[in-house]
């Protein structure tokens, strides 16, 4: 089965740098996603992890540990617009690119 | 820009009707899914699909069926909706046999409300 763990709120202020974790228990690792999801808004690809360490993307990183179960999402440069819930989703073995969700976090920036 | 698109964003139903939920993706995506997502349990697979007329079971089934008779059309089934079926549901599409990093994309959501 699968498990996946991750806080369920968290502020930080707008300029600041955030991280979000994620841990997870899963029959067969195959890789890990993070998504974006604006509040009445489909949820956006952010990230994928495959392979030990971080895969940066502009504001956004993101970091993996395979042997930990653990993966985190690091914004730096808070912006209001990053006002959203961030989704952590593990790929299945089976199963046509099959996902897993966690409950995701919602974040909030303040000014 | 791959687009996922959803028939309504809002619908409302009587309990022990059949509803159709329908979704169509318009990147030639071998892949597609249906989720349904509330609050404090995430986004939860119901059924996915990766050919035309192939479909497998996700992890909450019941109460489901899923129709897929052409490539970009994937359609979801409330055989006799009952009111623990009111929720958000999102379909999804993705590339299949391209590789494990491809994501899905999401269509806007169906919300759907049984009364």
């Amino acid at each position: 089965g699968q498990n996946i763990d991750q806080p369920t709120e968290m502020t930080a202020t707008e300029g600041a740098i955030v991280q979000i974790n994620c841990t997870y228990q899963t029959s067969g690792f195959n890789g890990l996603f993070w998504y974006q999801q604006h509040a009445g808004e489909a949820p956006t690809f952010l990230s994928y992890n495959v392979l030990d360490g971080l895969e940066e993307k502009g504001r956004f990183s993101s970091f993996l540990s395979r042997s930990k179960g653990y993966s985190y999402l690091l914004l730096k440069e808070l912006q209001m617009k990053d006002s959203a819930s961030y989704l952590c989703a593990v790929r299945r073995k089976t199963g046509a690119n099959n996902l897993f969700f966690g409950t995701g976090t919602r974040l909030t920036v303040i000014p | 820009d791959v687009k996922v698109t959803q028939s309504s964003r809002y619908l409302v139903k009587r309990t022990g009707e059949k509803v159709f939920l329908e979704c169509v993706q318009d990147m030639d995506h071998e892949n597609m899914f249906w989720y349904r997502q509330d609050p404090g349990l995430g986004l939860r697979l119901i059924y996915f699909s990766y050919d035309v007329k192939m479909k497998e079971k996700g992890d909450i089934p019941e109460g489901y069926s899923v129709s897929r008779e052409k490539k970009e059309r994937f359609s979801l089934i409330l055989e006799s909706a009952s009111t623990n079926q009111t929720s958000m549901y999102l379909c999804a599409s993705s590339f299949g046999a391209r590789g494990g990093n491809q994501p899905q994309h999401f269509g806007d959501g169906t919300r759907l409300s049984i009364l």
